[in-house]
């Protein structure tokens, strides 16, 4: 299960606050890109990366922000103004955004109470 | 943009019968579509895909059709077997060459139960 890693693997956060979700990847894959699932509602893009330093919003950035430092890492903050936080966060990285195959991560479970 | 719809939501097969599910799609300059299989609490992972210059895929149980006139795709699962449990999604993209505007649009997914 090498290759793209997420952490933590479930989040526990309070109302109001800040959190962020680690993602990395060891497979030089220029392309990152952040989805939110939740139930019988598929996987959503929030934001993603076709190379350092740049990242473009998906379809519900909204509350989400990003940053590309470094190849390897697409760090997902969620903030105050998300509406509604909880949910299951998953990285994923491509060769390109051309690239066919996307390889997700584990996944991070967030709620916020 | 692009809207993949996937149905049905839940399905239910008996062991070694056939399973099929459906999706459809708005953008005609999508040509690539990915069908990801999510067991329980894994990552999603890539099981088949289809290109538009193809009507149909095989790989072993598992096949993927394409009808580029109706927009239209479906998986095919046959002798489906309990490790065949889990969600699909399918998911369409333009890899057209527009570079920044391409991105997978996913379908809602399809829970599928093998009862043994």
């Amino acid at each position: 299960d090498g290759g793209i890693t997420q952490s933590p693997k479930y989040l526990f956060r309070k109302e109001g606050q800040n959190v962020t979700l680690s993602c990395e990847q060891n497979l030089n894959h220029d392309a990152m890109y952040w989805y939110r699932q939740d139930p019988g509602q598929g996987l959503r893009l929030i934001y993603y990366s076709q190379i350092v330093n740049d990242f473009q919003k998906g379809d519900i950035a909204e509350g989400y922000s990003v940053s590309r430092e470094k190849k390897e890492s697409f760090p997902l903050t969620v903030t105050s103004a998300q509406k509604n936080p909880t949910a299951f966060y998953l990285c994923a990285s491509s060769m390109s955004v051309l690239s066919e195959e996307q390889y997700f991560g584990p996944g991070t479970r967030l709620t916020v109470t | 943009g692009e809207n993949v719809e996937q149905h049905p939501s839940t399905l239910s097969v008996q062991e070694g019968d056939s399973a099929v599910i459906k999706c459809t799609y708005s953008d005609s300059a999508s040509n690539y579509f990915p069908w990801y299989k999510q067991e329980l609490g894994k990552r999603p992972q890539l099981i088949i895909d289809i290109r538009s210059n193809v009507g149909e895929k095989k790989d072993q149980r598992i096949a993927v059709t394409l009808n580029k006139t109706a927009k239209h795709f479906s998986l095919h699962i046959t002798e489906t077997q309990p490790e065949d449990s889990a969600v699909y999604f399918c998911a369409a993209i333009p890899l057209a060459g527009n570079f920044g505007n391409e991105k997978l649009t996913f379908g809602t997914g399809t829970r599928l139960t093998i009862i043994p």
